[in-house]
């Protein structure tokens, strides 16, 4: 079975650029999850999908972030315009259900430097 | 508003003895608890969870055990061995949210 994809697994940017990230999940989840994970800190949970449709995304810096998840499957995390404090791993994950009853399986995650 | 914390950044343990990894929580709300294990470069795995009705959950070397009027779990691992040396996270979840702790980095000495 394949694990959940990420791509780019690093992107450096100077301040006030735009970026992407893409995640792929595994096949058949329906619960995809965004969180970044700043050096010496655990991850922080910024938007959670429910197949294409938004459950929470209460942590999502809106003024700055966007997050989509066309057709259930994919999604994309925009940053637009960076700042330093975006530095950090972005870590996305899928699972089966939405609590913390299912297993949630992490992509190896894309670590962002901003300059 | 740390609702999750881990209080020790590092643990170092001799191969063969035991390990307990040690998460607080300020939450009683909090439904399911987590530990995700991760090595360099990668994401977390999932390694164990416990619901907050029970107090104790079992899967092979490792055991997770809640003691809620503390609002305290931990992870036991016996007997440790060298390729369980990684960063080990605690998560709780309530609803939609789920809040992690910030690490402690488990060093396993053969």
């Amino acid at each position: 079975e394949a694990g959940v994809a990420q791509s780019p697994r690093y992107k450096i940017i100077e301040k006030r650029q735009s970026v992407a990230f893409w995640c792929n999940p595994i096949s058949g989840h329906a619960t995809l999850y965004w969180y970044q994970q700043i050096l010496g800190q655990g991850p922080k949970l910024l938007i959670q999908f429910q197949n294409n449709g938004v459950v929470d995304d209460s942590q999502l810096p809106k003024d700055r972030f966007s997050a989509e998840r066309l057709k259930g499957v994919d999604s994309t995390l925009k940053i637009q315009p960076a700042k330093l404090e975006d530095s950090a791993v972005y870590l996305c994950a899928s699972s089966f259900g939405a609590s913390g009853a299912y297993e949630q399986y992490f992509g190896p995650g894309t670590r962002l430097t901003v300059t | 508003d740390q609702q999750v914390k881990q209080n020790s950044p590092s643990l170092s343990v001799q191969e063969g003895r035991i390990s307990i990894l040690n998460c607080d929580y300020t939450n009683s709300m909090f439904d399911y608890f987590l530990w995700y294990k991760k090595y360099p470069a990668e994401g977390p795995t999932f390694l164990i969870s416990i619901s907050s009705i029970k107090d104790k959950n079992e899967d092979g070397r490792f055991t997770v055990f809640l003691n809620k009027s503390a609002k305290h779990l931990s992870l036991h691992i016996v007997p440790s061995q060298p390729g369980d040396s990684a960063v080990y996270f605690c998560a709780a979840n309530a609803g939609n949210q789920f809040y992690f702790g910030t690490g402690t980095s488990l060093t396993v000495i053969p």
